[in-house]
């Protein structure tokens, strides 16, 4: 399998702009996180997915932020509008049973100016 | 509630010296635990895990750690330090409904 597949890799906005980060899973994983990476913060949980239903999004920004699965082996995190703060790595991550080990993209690096 | 507190965001090692990462953990229930590296521009990779069997866990690269549950610990070791360690390196914790809690990290460099 090629592993988590997440795109761009690399991504630059100018404030108030609309980003799409995407992420492809391993395929038969049926859990799907997507985490931040910042050098304040580390790594923060933002969502998380089971079977295409978001479990969990307390750590996401809702007023800018949403997270969609509109099927198995597909993922989005959008934000609208994007802010300067909103700069860091974004992680997706998959496992199946959303236990133990959780396997990781590559990440997409945001740079809104 | 569940975390992980990794001592020292910042480690340096002269190579071919011990490294020793430390990480203590905080669980209502019998925890798994887990070290991630991730290299420059990379994304996580698994290093090790326990998952309640052996105490001592060994890992790729020479790794290895212990789970000490008398002093909620699990510190990453290597005898001798390799120049390709130098990476960050992610404590992380499973216990039970919630997805892995992650430490917040720690820069390993090797000084040659």
């Amino acid at each position: 399998d090629a592993g988590v597949i997440q795109s761009p890799r690399h991504e630059v906005t100018e404030m108030g702009q609309e980003v799409t980060l995407r992420c492809k899973p391993i395929s038969g994983h049926d859990y799907l996180f997507w985490y931040r990476q910042t050098m304040m913060q580390g790594l923060e949980l933002l969502v998380y997915f089971n079977n295409k239903a978001v479990m969990d999004d307390s750590g996401m920004p809702k007023d800018r932020f949403s997270a969609k699965m509109p099927n198995a082996s597909f993922s989005t995190l959008k934000i609208q509008p994007s802010e300067p703060r909103d700069s860091a790595v974004y992680f997706c991550a998959s496992n199946f049973g959303g236990g133990l080990e959780a396997f990781f993209g590559q990440g997409t690096r945001l740079t809104v100016v | 509630a569940q975390s992980v507190t990794q001592l020292g965001s910042h480690v340096s090692v002269s190579e071919g010296a011990l490294v020793l990462l430390r990480c203590n953990y905080s669980s209502s229930v019998p925890p798994y635990l887990f070290w991630y590296v991730q290299y420059p521009n990379q994304g996580l990779q698994l290093l090790l895990k326990y998952t309640s069997a052996a105490t001592l866990v060994k890992g790729i690269n020479g790794f290895e750690a212990e789970f000490k549950k008398s002093e909620t610990s699990f510190h990453l070791t290597k005898p001798s330090a390799h120049m390709s360690d130098a990476a960050e390196y992610f404590c992380a914790l499973y216990s039970g409904n919630t997805p892995l809690v992650f430490g917040k990290g720690t820069r390993l460099s090797v000084i040659a």
